[in-house]
């Protein structure tokens, strides 16, 4: 059983072009969270989503980001006209149910030029 | 809203030392985890050890083991026996129990095991 794939790890964007980042989950989960990391500092929440259903989306800025997982494939989150800013470290985490233990991906290191 | 603080932003030890980081939080939740999580260089989140809030025990995984209050909100890591591959940072988190919600983390601790 993989663990959680994340691709691509290193992802390079000029301002105003838009970053896709991809995440599929450990087999049999069906709960994903992204997370957003800076350098020397933790993770925040970003948005928690269940097959086809967002849960919780209030850690997601109003503008420019958006999140799916899909029926099918992978959870995707969408960040369009990137900005410097947006720089940083993007985890994705899965859980099979509420309760059990989260799983890790290595992260996506998103750089912004 | 629930808050997880770290007050040790960096600390060093040498090697076979015995260290212990600081975790307080802050919540009215009565059901709830707390997990400690490490971060090597690699960037990888680790889960190093879980504690269910209801448990009194604390719980152990090897050579690491917490010191959980609840009174007190506070829920410390003990690393006993340090080695190099401990170096990394160490995040303290909290989540909720029985709900559809997601884990929050503190700033993190940089740890340093010094050879």
């Amino acid at each position: 059983n993989a663990g959680v794939m994340q691709n691509p790890r290193h992802l390079v964007r000029r301002r105003g072009q838009e970053a896709r980042l991809r995440c599929s989950p450990m087999k049999g989960h069906s709960h994903v969270y992204w997370y957003r990391q800076l350098p020397e500092e933790g993770l925040k929440f970003m948005v928690y989503l269940q097959k086809e259903n967002i849960i919780d989306e209030s850690g997601m800025p109003k503008e420019r980001f958006s999140a799916e997982f899909p029926k099918e494939g992978p959870s995707i989150l969408r960040i369009q006209q990137v900005v410097r800013g947006d720089s940083a470290a993007y985890f994705c985490a899965s859980q099979r149910t509420t309760n059990e233990k989260l799983f890790f991906g290595s992260g996506t290191q998103l750089s912004v030029l | 809203a629930q808050t997880v603080t770290q007050s040790q932003p960096e600390m060093s030890v040498q090697e076979a030392e015995t260290v212990t980081l600081s975790c307080t939080y802050d919540t009215s939740e009565n059901n709830y985890y707390l997990f400690w999580y490490k971060q090597p260089p690699s960037r990888q989140m680790i889960l190093v050890i879980r504690q269910e809030a209801y448990k009194q025990q604390n719980a152990t995984e090897n050579r690491f083991s917490v010191n959980f209050q609840k009174a007190a909100k506070s829920f410390s890591l003990k690393i006993s026996d340090s080695q190099l591959g401990d170096t990394a940072m160490y995040f303290c988190a909290f989540m909720k129990q029985n709900r559809d919600d997601k884990i929050i983390f503190g700033k993190g601790t940089r740890l340093h095991i010094l050879p």
